[in-house]
């Protein structure tokens, strides 16, 4: 079972477009993650939030608590946007292995056209 | 700078060595993780370790073995128990352990056994 569900699993879009990734996810939470993998391997934190919105630049993180929902949004997209993108919930404690640690989705893969 | 390393980015062994990867941080950074990437799935948490001489299992720590005798270092040990172990491994610290805390990620490290 995947505790962090994210869609899509492959987008493409072209420079200058608003792109939407979601995010579900079914164990409480505390926190919840957007990271960003370059094509390389090197993964970096975008945001990490318990409730509303947070905005850094052109990305929006927002969350719903109640629905069990986050969306990453970018505005006017550009190539160097492009990577994966990755969803990460914070267990509850006494889930398995993770206990209190991160759950990871498997991520998104942007890929934006000039 | 601050931040994290780990080495080699690629590395490659034979079936049935051991094999000891590096992770270091000068973040000063209290808690630390080695996760374990493969293709089309989330990033997995192999161990953690909360404080210095203190580590704990993930969900996938068989095979693995870690060490944390200074706060700076965190070295993962693939041991020819672990049945597949090629596979992208990442390092990541925190302030505090847990998914409450923004994690830092190394570079990664690609290994392949044959």
């Amino acid at each position: 079972k995947n505790e962090v569900e994210q869609s899509p699993q492959n987008l493409t879009a072209q420079e200058g477009e608003f792109i939407t990734i979601n995010c579900s996810y079914s164990v409480g939470i505390s926190a919840l993650h957007w990271l960003q993998q370059h094509p390389g391997g090197g993964i970096v934190s975008l945001f990490m939030l318990s409730s509303g919105k947070k905005k850094h630049g052109r990305l929006i993180a927002t969350i719903n608590i109640q629905e069990k929902h986050s969306s990453l949004h970018i505005t006017a997209s550009h190539p160097r946007d492009s990577a994966v993108y990755i969803c990460a919930v914070q267990a509850p404690m006494n889930y398995g292995g993770s206990q209190g640690n991160l759950i990871f989705g498997k991520g998104t893969k942007l890929s934006v056209k000039p | 700078d601050g931040g994290i390393t780990q080495s080699p980015k690629y590395l490659f062994r034979k079936e049935g060595q051991n094999v000891t990867l590096s992770c270091e941080q000068n973040l000063n950074h209290d808690a630390m993780y080695w996760y374990r990437q493969d293709p089309g799935q989330g990033l997995r948490l192999i161990y953690y370790s909360q404080i210095v001489n203190d580590f704990q299992k993930g969900d996938i720590a068989e095979g693995y073995s870690v060490s944390r005798e200074k706060k700076e270092s965190f070295p993962l040990t693939v041991t020819s128990a672990q049945k597949n172990p090629t596979a992208f491994y990442l390092c990541a610290s925190s302030i505090g352990q847990g998914g409450g805390y923004e994690q830092y990620f190394g570079p990664g490290t690609r290994l392949t056994v044959t």
